[in-house]
């Protein structure tokens, strides 16, 4: 069974402050790391999909680092906006056969106050 | 939009029935995924089609069945259902197997009474 961990399960900022959020994944038999962006009523939107040991991605204020080593993974949002406002994803697949089969973990759900 | 199309929006049907979720992936991806998320649970993987092909399977029920035709669209079929299968569905698609980001629609969201 894999385990995929994100922490924390919930957190409130204001508006203009950064934050970051961690995704544990197991570290063996590592493939690909991916973060998406889940707002309320609609579909998960990919924001980075994340291979080797010490990428670093960014995407506007997102930036994600990856550590595949220890695995882990952190998601960065620098001058956090009310529109930042979802649950934040990491997915895990591992290498071999299943490595179309995404793990995910609960998320972090994000609240940005103005 | 993600591109993807899932139909219908929203079923609801009673228990011991059967219902077939349609899928229609982004113009061009090969793969597909179906992944489930129930009440207080996050997305549950169930099953991968690669171009025609099954390639990955999670903890899809022996009740459930899928399936990818040649023009690429997938159906996933729940049969027998449980008040326990409401959920919502989603499926997703991506160019190929690996390494890329999959694009999900909007989900279908089932009510089994």
């Amino acid at each position: 069974i894999l385990n995929v961990e994100q922490s924390p399960q919930s957190l409130h900022v204001q508006e203009g402050d950064s934050t970051n959020f961690t995704c544990s994944f197991p570290s063996s038999n590592f493939y690909a790391l991916h973060w998406y962006r889940w707002e309320t009523a609609k579909s998960p939107e990919a924001l980075f999909v994340m291979t080797l040991n010490g990428d670093e991605k960014k995407k506007g204020r997102i930036s994600a680092t990856l550590n595949t080593k220890e695995g882990y993974s952190y998601l960065y949002i620098k001058g956090s906006q009310p529109e930042d406002s979802a649950t934040y994803l990491c997915a895990f697949s591992a290498g071999g056969t299943s490595y179309g089969k995404l793990t995910f973990g609960q998320g972090t759900i994000l609240t940005v106050h103005p | 939009d993600s591109g993807v199309t899932q139909t219908p929006k929203h079923l609801i049907t009673a228990t011991g029935q059967r219902v077939t979720l349609r899928c229609s992936p982004r113009s061009g991806d090969l793969s597909v995924y179906w992944y489930q998320q129930s009440l207080d649970q996050g997305l549950q993987f169930l099953i991968q089609y690669y171009n025609g092909e099954e390639r990955a399977k999670g903890n899809i029920l022996e009740r459930f069945s899928a399936q990818q035709f040649p023009d690429l669209h997938s159906e996933l079929n729940l049969s027998s259902l449980e008040l326990g299968d409401s959920a919502l569905y989603f499926c997703a698609s991506s160019v190929i197997q690996e390494n890329t980001e999959a694009f999900f629609g909007q989900g279908t969201r089932l009510t089994v009474v």
